[in-house]
């Protein structure tokens, strides 16, 4: 079965740039949840859906970041304009609501030059 | 917020010897997750523990939910140099489908 999918994997732009991250979750998982990985904060929720509606973006840092599910196979996080503080790996997951176990993407791995 | 303190930070074991690492909250969890993260690799979920006092093994991996519900335990056994790696454990609040995840203790196997 396949599973999360991310795009694009690695990603360098240059500051001010818009930088959109990608996901497919799993097939029949109704919980979307993207994550980001940096040295210093661990692993943080950004922000999660469950059947394509928002439920918490209180992780979202800032009005930079904008996330959407237009369907259930689809979600995207958008960064505009990009800082180099926003490097980091970005992870998208996904879950089935009647269980607390999520599973992760192989992420995208940002880098904001 | 809720927090998750893993211990050790980070080990330094020969092949062979076995792990003991733990995760304690400042709250209760109902259910405790352990994931493994290779390099360059996502988190991939090992065990998943439901019950107060569950002990539940997957291959040369133990985990245990802790009496209280505020912790938990990972062991490995006879450690191999693919278990190197950063041990994450997570949990969700009551009725809230948000992961908190734990610090993460970094294994590293010496030759």
């Amino acid at each position: 079965d396949a599973g999360v999918i991310q795009s694009p994997r690695h990603e360098v732009t240059e500051m001010g740039q818009e930088v959109t991250l990608r996901c497919k979750p799993i097939s029949g998982h109704n919980s979307l949840f993207w994550y980001r990985q940096t040295m210093m904060r661990g692993l943080e929720l950004l922000i999660y859906f469950n059947n394509n509606v928002p439920i918490d973006d209180s992780g979202m840092p800032e009005d930079r970041f904008s996330a959407k599910m237009p369907n259930a196979s689809f979600s995207t996080l958008k960064i505009q304009p990009s800082e180099p503080r926003d490097s980091a790996v970005y992870f998208c997951a996904s879950s089935q609501r009647s269980k607390n176990t999520i599973y992760f993407g192989e992420g995208s791995w940002l880098t904001v030059v | 917020g809720q927090q998750l303190n893993q211990s050790p930070q980070s080990m330094f074991i020969q092949e062979g010897e076995d792990v003991s690492m733990n995760c304690t909250s400042s709250s209760i969890f109902n259910t405790w997750l352990w994931y493994k993260q290779d390099p360059g690799e996502g988190p991939v979920l090992l065990i998943a523990l439901y019950k107060a006092g569950e002990l539940t093994s997957n291959g040369r991996l133990t985990a245990q939910f802790g009496i209280t519900r505020k912790d938990s335990f990972l062991n490995i056994s006879a450690s191999i140099p693919s278990d190197v790696g950063i041990y994450f454990c997570a949990g969700p609040n009551f009725g809230n489908e948000k992961l908190t995840f734990g610090t993460g203790t970094r294994l590293t196997i010496i030759p």
